[in-house]
């Protein structure tokens, strides 16, 4: 089936310690994007990539990291430099920018 | 910088009413962009609106893109239990950049 997968779909931190959300599509989309959901909130954006090798900085970048060495992969890293890391993780992809975009079914992060 | 503002934030309706969610935007949109997110669930892309004026309907769900493409609307006529969720819309950041998505509107019914 064509789409996006994201793992692990729930996953538990230890405060101070990185981890690492993985996100893969079978898609051949360009874009890739990482969300952050809070309870009551909209999507921000964390960080986006339209080409291999290539990112740039969403709305919310600080404490985390990305790569894009795949045109089928771009994993993210919340870092201890996130504060406040709990929250839904979303990530997506778009043929372009201005594409539909498709998300995948999200990772539950939660510090403990 | 360029926002994408939705009202109202949260929507409680009875079973078989009727439910508008407005989205406005700081700037003139190329197209703008509808999805829902049931609880639980990742946003799904439900229409995409390009044209000044244009009216586009999905069975009980109307969107309209304003003349000015600046705003829009999505009705749904009739709520059932199965339109809960979170309704977003999205438009492009400037005439190149990627989607910018309003906080949404979250529809509860009941039956």
């Amino acid at each position: 089936d064509g789409g996006i997968t994201q793992s692990p779909k729930y996953l538990f931190r230890k405060e101070g310690q990185n981890v690492t959300l993985s996100c893969e599509q079978n898609l051949n989309h360009d874009a890739m994007y990482w969300y952050r959901q809070d309870p009551g909130q909209g999507l921000r954006l964390i960080y986006y990539s339209q080409i291999v090798n290539d990112f740039q900085k969403g709305d919310i970048a600080e404490g985390y990291s990305v790569s894009r060495e795949k045109k089928e992969s771009f994993p993210l890293t919340v870092t201890s430099a996130q504060k406040n890391p709990t929250a839904f993780y979303l990530c997506a992809s778009s043929l372009g920018l201005q594409g539909t975009i498709y998300f995948g079914e999200g990772s539950w992060l939660t510090v403990v | 910088g360029q926002q994408v503002m939705q009202i109202p934030q949260y929507q409680h309706v009875q079973e078989g009413e009727d439910f508008t969610t407005y989205c406005n935007s700081s700037t003139t949109l190329s197209n703008i962009q509808w999805y829902k997110q049931r609880p639980g669930g990742h946003p799904v892309f439900l229409i995409q609106l390009v044209k000044s004026g244009e009216v586009k309907k999905q069975k009980r769900l109307t969107f309209q893109f304003g003349e000015a493409k600046k705003n829009s609307s999505l009705h749904i006529t009739a709520t059932q239990t199965t339109d809960v969720g979170t309704y977003f819309c999205a438009g492009p950041r400037g005439s190149q950049g990627n989607l910018i998505f309003g906080k949404g509107t979250k529809l509860s019914v009941k039956p």
